[in-house]
């Protein structure tokens, strides 16, 4: 298993979309529908953001979508606001109780 | 509400073993419903699963780790452990403790995390 790969930084203005990608292998993915994204604001718990895909958890507003195509997950962040302005991190199941996790995307609100 | 916090010395020697706790605050870690997981990131650096443990004991552990790790559960403190031996400045890193439902394959709820330094 090999971390998952995000691009290291996106950015976006108050209002806009941003889309955070990330890419795996077969056996990283291991041919689950299981990956979440996780937000974290620096000295704060990681929160849940979306799980198996595309679900939300409650809570978190429906400007945050997930969607997946191949070996490549994706989290859209609509209506950028500046509390959105942390890091995302994307994980996966990979089979036999393991879970590998990507590298991590700072977004920045502009 | 269930809340979780890591505690455990901030700076550890080379070569010596990390060890560090996670209090499990408002629920029970005895609960048959949930897995209970250590999740490390190195500074600058993407989060790394170490493993899980159910109450009963059951654990998995990420094999790059799998020859150093141990995780093991306390229910009479309601708390589980991680101890990670031979560490090297490779191993400092933010720590961190999580839950995820038994039927489930995501973490909906973590610590705050805590920072080991490995530094003579």
């Amino acid at each position: 298993q090999s971390a998952l790969t995000q691009p290291r930084s996106v950015s976006g203005s108050p209002g806009q979309s941003v889309t955070i990608s990330c890419t795996g292998t077969s056996s990283d993915f291991g041919g689950y529908d299981y990956v979440s994204w996780y937000q974290h604001h620096p000295g704060k718990a990681p929160k849940l953001m979306i799980y198996d895909v595309s679900k939300r958890p409650s809570g978190v507003p429906d400007r945050f979508s997930g969607s997946n195509s191949g070996n490549t997950a994706s989290l859209t962040i609509s209506g950028l606001q500046a509390e959105d302005e942390a890091d995302y991190y994307c994980c996966s199941y990979a089979g036999s109780y393991t879970w590998v996790f990507g590298g991590g995307t700072k977004l920045t609100v502009l | 509400q269930l809340q979780l916090q890591e505690s455990g010395p901030g700076l550890v020697k080379p070569s010596e073993t990390l060890s560090l706790t996670c209090t499990v605050s408002g629920g029970s870690i005895r609960s048959s419903s949930y897995y209970w997981a250590w999740i490390r990131q190195p500074p600058g650096k993407g989060l790394e699963w170490i493993g899980s443990i159910y109450y009963s004991g059951r654990t998995y552990y990420t094999p790059s780790l799998k020859s150093r790790v141990t995780i093991s559960v306390d229910t009479s403190k309601n708390q589980f452990s991680l101890k990670l031996n031979s560490v090297t400045a490779a191993d400092t890193a933010m720590y961190y403790c999580a839950r995820r439902h038994a039927n489930d394959r995501y973490f909906d709820l973590w610590g705050r995390g805590t920072l080991v330094t490995v530094s003579s």
